[in-house]
């Protein structure tokens, strides 16, 4: 069936490291991939997107990157700040029952350490 | 505009009880969604709608039923509560404006408790 994986599902990081997020998808018609952030108590929000006719995106320190070949997409924050901790999902749109839907990932809880 | 607002923001049940979860949205979107998040599993989709009049089951549907009889509102329903739906209920919408993409606005969420 459709499905997402996230990878790893625990991140700790270092205040001013990089942290990179993970994900591979089962449809290889699957166009679209958003990456949402939840903060604890919080409900999620999109926080970058990108779609399958472009390799990578960026905006300030979050970059995402497909790979629409090995279907995997992976999110990379730079800099990583407190604020930055999270759980970050990663989903991938895909069409089943006659209709497009976002299916998502385990979810991945990142830890930025002062 | 307040966006997706869900009713109510906590509720704890017995098993057995019935209760509904009404989700608002005042953007005007033609979708919307129900989702449960529980620890480890992200968010599944349980039921959707295309719009006002449809609706449709997601990945976990058994025990929910829903009802969009207005654009701006989607009603999830339990008739027999089970401690297994223990869980944080998401309500999300969406106007898609281009095939295949789908930017989700979440509302708040419903905590719910079955005992």
């Amino acid at each position: 069936g459709e499905n997402v994986e996230q990878h790893p599902s625990t991140l700790s990081v270092q205040e001013g490291d990089s942290a990179v997020i993970k994900c591979t998808y089962s449809d290889s018609a699957s166009n679209y991939f958003p990456w949402y952030k939840q903060e604890l108590g919080k409900r999620p929000q999109l926080i970058i997107d990108i779609r399958s006719n472009v390799g990578e995106k960026k905006d300030q320190r979050i970059a995402v990157t497909l790979n629409k070949t090995a279907k995997h997409f992976s999110l990379h924050i730079t800099e990583t700040q407190p604020e930055d901790s999270a759980v970050y999902f990663c989903a991938a749109y895909m069409f089943s029952g006659g209709y497009n839907k976002l299916i998502f990932g385990a979810g991945t809880r990142l830890a930025v350490h002062p | 505009n307040a966006g997706v607002t869900q009713t109510p923001k906590f509720r704890v049940l017995k098993t057995g009880q019935s209760m509904t979860l009404l989700c608002a949205q005042d953007m005007n979107h033609e979708y919307m969604y129900w989702y449960r998040q529980d620890p480890g599993m992200g968010l599944r989709l349980i039921h959707y709608s295309v719009g006002e009049g449809t609706t449709a089951k997601g990945e976990v549907p058994d025990g929910y039923n829903v009802s969009r009889l207005k654009k701006q509102n989607f009603l999830l329903g339990l008739e027999s509560a089970a401690p297994s739906q223990t869980s944080v209920y998401f309500c999300a919408s969406s106007y898609p404006r281009t095939p295949g993409t789908d930017e989700q606005f979440f509302g708040p969420g419903t905590r719910l408790t079955v005992l």
